[in-house]
């Protein structure tokens, strides 16, 4: 079966500096890799996603992922956190067995402080 | 916004008690998933439907339903509802494809008291 686990459930970061949210994926077939943001009191919104083509993704709002086969990684860095950034992250993987369902990591909620 | 819309957008209701949650896919998505998220389970995927038809289940408990409407619309149905039946439930869309990118909609806050 297929899982992601997201290895940190809080990041706090200044505004400015780096952030990484890091997820680690377990998958019997090739994945499909997706990162979503939920705001507070917002639904889900797809940052990114990786379907087997680049490595080296790129999102929005200055996002991007790499997808590492050798370490079953899937982290989402940006260069530079502002304060919007604060919310929770899902590192979130498709189950072919399943058909097209997502299934999602608990979750990473990140705090950018001024 | 996504394109998917879904209503109510909060509900609150009693043990034992039956609600219909309505969600309305982006234009031209064939497919509309149901998700629960919960402080102690998460985000769980319930139930898939395609053009009317039903594609996968997931998670879903058996007092709970869903359909798929001609026009495309879907209905979550919540039946005999306990405490822990409250939860934040989306809906999603997509083409249908397995790697068609899934809209979220803005969610129905279920309260069961």
């Amino acid at each position: 079966a297929q899982s992601v686990t997201q290895l940190d459930s809080h990041v706090s970061v200044s505004e400015g500096t780096p952030v990484l949210l890091r997820c680690n994926y377990s998958s019997s077939y090739s994945p499909s890799l997706f990162w979503y943001v939920q705001h507070p009191n917002k639904g889900l919104q797809l940052l990114l996603k990786y379907t087997s083509a680049a490595t080296l993704v790129k999102g929005i709002n200055g996002f991007e992922a790499e997808f590492k086969k050798s370490e079953t990684s899937f982290h989402l860095t940006k260069p530079s956190a502002h304060m919007s950034d604060a919310a929770e992250y899902f590192c979130v993987v498709s189950d072919p067995v399943a058909g097209t369902a997502l299934i999602f990591g608990k979750g990473t909620t990140l705090s950018v402080s001024s | 916004d996504s394109g998917v819309t879904q209503t109510p957008k909060h509900l609150i209701t009693a043990t034992g008690q039956r609600v219909t949650l309505r969600c309305s896919p982006r234009s031209g998505d064939l497919s509309v998933y149901w998700y629960q998220q919960s402080l102690d389970q998460g985000l769980q995927f319930l139930i898939q439907y395609y053009n009317g038809e039903e594609r996968a289940k997931g998670n879903i408990l058996e007092r709970f339903s869903a359909q798929q409407f001609p026009d495309l619309h879907s209905e979550l149905n919540l039946s005999s509802l306990e405490l822990g039946d409250s939860a934040l439930y989306f809906c999603a869309s997509s083409a249908g494809g397995p790697l068609e990118t899934q809209y979220f909609g803005p969610g129905t806050r279920l309260l069961v008291l």
